[in-house]
């Protein structure tokens, strides 16, 4: 069964401090990884990672892929109150000739002023 | 991007109704999907909306309880039959835009089914 584990489930920060959430996974197929942010009921968009070793980075945020290991990190830099969300880690795959996403449960991040 | 618009936002139901959920996309879109949010549960794939064809639909989930349309290429309905609270979710339409597997979503439906 294709799974995706996110840790931790939640985590509680001051402003100013670094965070890295984890994100492995255990899928045939696997096509990409993606990373998202739920603040409210919509998740957004933020990162696609789909080779090995590659940091992507926008702004506060970056994020890298392990395909040996099976595994993807989400940093956050000098966290700030607008960052407090859950952060959606989904795998892409390709299953009976379509592609499918299976997401983990999250991780949410409160951050306190 | 996409600008996908979902209503209702939120509902308050009681059990044995049904709502149907809608989902608008500013362009044109070949496949829409249906995912639902349990609380503290992750995002779990309810369908597929092709336009023209029937929704294909994942283990666990029939169209009997959720009927899907999908009259044209930027519009689709989701309803939500017979409701009983474990019904109480978070329903989200989404769309894959740019060729890849990133998924634009709606704003969601916070459904309560008391």
């Amino acid at each position: 069964e294709d799974k995706v584990v996110q840790s931790p489930l939640s985590l509680v920060v001051h402003e100013g401090d670094t965070v890295t959430l984890n994100c492995s996974y255990e899928v045939t197929n696997f096509r990409s990884l993606l990373w998202y942010k739920q603040e409210k009921k919509a998740p957004t968009f933020l990162f696609m990672l789909t080779s090995s070793g590659i940091e992507k980075k926008s702004g506060r945020l970056s994020s890298i892929l392990d395909k040996k290991e099976l595994f993807s990190i989400l940093n956050i830099t000098a966290t700030q109150t607008g960052d407090s969300a859950i952060y959606l880690c989904a795998v892409s795959l390709t299953q009976g000739g379509s592609e499918k996403l299976v997401f983990g449960k999250g991780t949410k991040l409160t951050v306190n002023p | 991007s996409a600008v996908i618009s979902q209503k209702p936002s939120r509902d308050i139901c009681q059990r044995g109704t049904s709502l149907t959920i809608q989902c608008q996309v500013d362009s044109q879109v070949t496949m829409m999907f249906w995912y639902r949010q349990q609380p503290g549960q992750s995002l779990t794939l309810i369908a597929t909306a092709n336009q023209g064809s029937e929704a294909t639909y994942e283990s666990g989930f029939v169209i009997d309880k959720f009927p899907i349309s999908r009259p044209n290429l930027t519009f689709s309905t989701l309803t939500v039959s017979n409701m009983s609270p474990e019904d109480s979710s978070i329903y989200l339409c989404s769309v894959e835009m740019g060729g890849d597997e990133k998924l634009f979503f709606g704003s969601g439906t916070q459904l309560s089914v008391l």
